[in-house]
C-alpha cells in the first residue's frame, strides 16, 4: 500500500529564506507526482506536476525535484514571502482502473513572517 | 471556464440528520472525483465518476454515503444519518481524461461539514 509522508509537518521562517519541503513515498511505481498549495479553509491549487520520466520542474520561485528510485521529492521555495504562507501537499499519482489516482501526504504548514 | 464550484461552502448539522452537497465540474470534463479531508490530513479519495457512471468507490464510503452524477454533469454527495466522525472538508475535482492517459484534476473550494 502506497504511503506518502511529508516532513516537516510545520515550518515557520522569516521572510526571504530559501526553503526545502520534503515528500517521501513507499512504492516507487508511480506515474507522476504533483505538488499543491492549500490556503486555510480553501481548495487545492496545483503548483507543479512532475512526470515520472522527469527529474524536476520549475515555476517562478518554485522548483520541484523527483527521485523515483529513492521514493523522494522535494519542493524548493526561493526567497520566501509572507504570501507563501499556506499548507503544501504532495500527491503521488498512479494509474488505477484507467484513471489517475492521487494519494496525498498530510502536508507541510508553512508560515512566513515579515 | 469558471472552475469547479461546490455548494454549500459550509454546513452545520446535528448528528443523525441527512446532508447533501453539490459539485459543478468544469464544463465538458468527463471525470469527477470526491475526496474527504480531515483536519491536519491530506485529502483521501472517496469515489470517481466517468461521465454518469460511478466506476470506483473507496472503502471509506460507507453505506450511509451515496453519490450520483445524473447526465454526467453536476454531482451530489449525500450522507445519511450523519455522525460526528463525518465532520470534514469534502472536496470535488474534475478532469478531462482518457484511458491510461495523463490528466490534471482541478479542485473546487470544498464544503466544510460540522456535525454537532
Amino acid at each position: 500500500k502506497q504511503e506518502v509522508t511529508q516532513i516537516p509537518a510545520a515550518l515557520s521562517v522569516p521572510e526571504g529564506e530559501n526553503l526545502v519541503l520534503n515528500c517521501s513515498f513507499t512504492d516507487s511505481a508511480i506515474y507522476n507526482l504533483q505538488w499543491f498549495r492549500q490556503d486555510p479553509g480553501k481548495g487545492l491549487t496545483s503548483l507543479l506536476l512532475i512526470q515520472s520520466s522527469q527529474r524536476e520542474q520549475t515555476s517562478g520561485r518554485l522548483n520541484a525535484s523527483l527521485d523515483k528510485s529513492s521514493g523522494r521529492s522535494t519542493l524548493y521555495i526561493a526567497a520566501s514571502q509572507p504570501g507563501d504562507s499556506a499548507t503544501y501537499l504532495c500527491a503521488v499519482i498512479t494509474i488505477s482502473g484507467g484513471y489517475n489516482k492521487l494519494i496525498f501526504g498530510a502536508g507541510t504548514r508553512l508560515a512566513v513572517h515579515p | 471556464d469558471t472552475g469547479v464550484s461546490q455548494n454549500p461552502r459550509h454546513k452545520i448539522t446535528k448528528r443523525g440528520q441527512n446532508v447533501t452537497f453539490r459539485c459543478d465540474p468544469i464544463s465538458e470534463h468527463n471525470r469527477l472525483y470526491w475526496y474527504r479531508q480531515t483536519l491536519g490530513q491530506g485529502p483521501e479519495f472517496l469515489t470517481y465518476f466517468q461521465n454518469e457512471a460511478q466506476l470506483e468507490k473507496s472503502r471509506l464510503l460507507s453505506d450511509r454515503f451515496s453519490a450520483e452524477r445524473p447526465k454526467g454533469s453536476f454531482s451530489t454527495l449525500e450522507i445519511q444519518r450523519t455522525e460526528q466522525g463525518d465532520s470534514a472538508m469534502y472536496l470535488c475535482a474534475s478532469s478531462l481524461g482518457s484511458a491510461g492517459g495523463q490528466e490534471t484534476q482541478y479542485f473546487g473550494p470544498g464544503t466544510r461539514l460540522l456535525v454537532l
